[in-house]
């Protein structure tokens, strides 16, 4: 069973556009929810991380959105960049949990086109 | 500021023979080290995590093992290798009481 689900799993955005990355997840001990951003060949590095006290994070152009009683949340990359393009992992766990049990989604292809 | 190094970049090796993956992390005393799996546009699996110096715990087993020979050293390995091995390796390392991981630029491995 998929603990954290992604949609879509490609995305193809103008320049300048808003792009929009869906996560889901099942397990309401959840509460630290992290976005990858990985580019080919390179491993995930940290982009934005959100805790479930929160219904919104900001960071530039990165903005997340949580929905607690529904178990969603969202990426929304603004003013898109052709560099931008890459996949982004949405992840979860819960704070404090040993071993790091953070669950990643299968991942969000964006690419943006100029 | 804290570094990650992951050896070999890549390599392409034989169904049957060993292999051997790894990791330094260098900046960080005793930080919790793990071993991930990624098949080639697929998701993270987590493999091994390890909290201190010859500890070591297996999360899914895939025929590999996981040494902690040094505080900041993680080693992946087998004694035969199998054509579902193949895939990016990335070490990772967090602090004790932080979530955040902090990954390493991968091992790519091809099974021939």
């Amino acid at each position: 069973q998929q603990q954290v689900r992604q949609s879509p799993q490609s995305l193809t955005v103008w320049e300048g556009e808003t792009a929009i990355l869906n996560c889901s997840y099942e397990n309401s001990a959840f509460d630290y929810f992290p976005w990858y951003q990985q580019f080919p060949g390179e491993g995930p590095a940290l982009l934005i991380s959100i805790l479930s006290v929160s219904d919104k994070k900001e960071d530039g152009r990165f903005t997340i959105f949580f929905n607690k009683r529904e178990k969603k949340l969202s990426l929304h990359i603004a003013d898109s960049q052709p560099g931008d393009s890459a996949t982004y992992f949405c992840a979860a766990s819960a704070v404090g949990s040993s071993g790091n049990k953070l669950i990643f989604g299968i991942g969000t292809l964006l690419s943006v086109k100029p | 500021a804290q570094t990650i190094h992951q050896w070999p970049v890549a390599e392409i090796k034989a169904v049957g023979s060993p292999l051997s993956l790894g990791c330094t992390i260098k900046g960080k005393s005793s930080p919790n080290l793990y071993w991930y799996w990624q098949a080639t546009g697929g998701t993270l699996q987590q493999l091994f995590y390890s909290i201190t110096v010859g500890q070591v715990e297996s999360v899914v087993q895939l025929n590999l093992s996981a040494s902690r020979p040094k505080d900041d050293q993680f080693i992946l390995s087998t004694e035969k290798l199998l054509l579902s091995h193949s895939g990016f390796y990335l070490c990772a390392w967090n602090r004790d009481s932080g979530n955040t991981l902090y990954f390493g630029e991968g091992s790519r491995l091809i099974v021939v």
